[in-house]
């Protein structure tokens, strides 16, 4: 089965930077993807890493430790429009993902 | 191409109603996914279209619960016999599989689904 931990809720101001962090365990991993998904809205993509290491794009880097089992989003710059909820995906078997509960990311002024 | 989509946004439908949603994936994309997202959880699994076979379905997806895709284009998500426990947004995805590859998953705007 698959299991996937992330904090439930995140606040931080306008301007800072702020660390998701996820860990998960599964029977089968292909890499590890970050959702954006603001309230009534469809999660959109963010990042995916099927490799250790980081991976930037733009103000949102992500990054993947394969042994630890572990990954986190990092926000940078924070913006009053990135509150919303932020969802690691585990990637497994014929691209499915299996997703945690979402973080919910308060962006304060 | 404008994505993925999905319709109707919102159903309210009375329990023991059937109701069937369509997803329109991105044209060019031979797989196709549904999930099921409930208030303050992530999306969950339900099954998974590879052009027009089912290749699998969750335990989640009940008897009540069919897919189809006979084109291999569009899909439908049918519930028979709803209960209020089927109230959810439902979710379909798709992506594109080529050998050795696979692309990020692109979702709908999703179904809104409110039994009373």
């Amino acid at each position: 089965g698959q299991s996937l931990e992330q904090p439930s809720e995140v606040t931080a101001v306008e301007g800072a930077i702020v660390q998701i962090n996820c860990t998960y365990q599964t029977s089968g991993f292909y890499g590890l993807s970050w959702y954006q998904q603001h309230d009534g809205g469809a999660p959109t993509f963010l990042s995916y890493n099927a490799l250790d290491g980081l991976e930037e794009t733009g103000r949102f880097s992500s990054f993947l430790s394969r042994s630890d089992s572990y990954g986190y989003l990092l926000l940078q710059e924070l913006q009053m429009k990135d509150s919303a909820s932020y969802f690691c995906a585990v990637r497994g078997n014929f691209n499915k993902f299996y997703f945690g509960s979402g973080t919910k990311l308060n962006v304060k002024p | 191409d404008t994505g993925v989509s999905q319709d109707p946004r919102h159903k309210i439908t009375k329990r023991g109603q059937n109701v069937t949603f369509r997803c329109d994936p991105i044209s060019e994309h031979n797989r196709l996914y549904w999930y099921r997202q409930t208030l303050g959880q992530g999306p969950e699994f339900l099954t998974y279209f590879q052009n027009e076979a089912q290749l699998e379905k969750s335990r989640l997806l009940s008897d009540r619960f069919s897919a189809e895709r006979p084109k291999g284009s569009f899909s439908t998500l049918e519930i028979q016999r709803t209960e209020q426990g089927d109230s959810a947004m439902y979710l379909c995805a798709s992506s594109l599989a080529v050998v050795g590859e696979n692309t990020e998953a692109f979702f709908g705007q999703g179904t809104r689904l409110t039994v009373v």
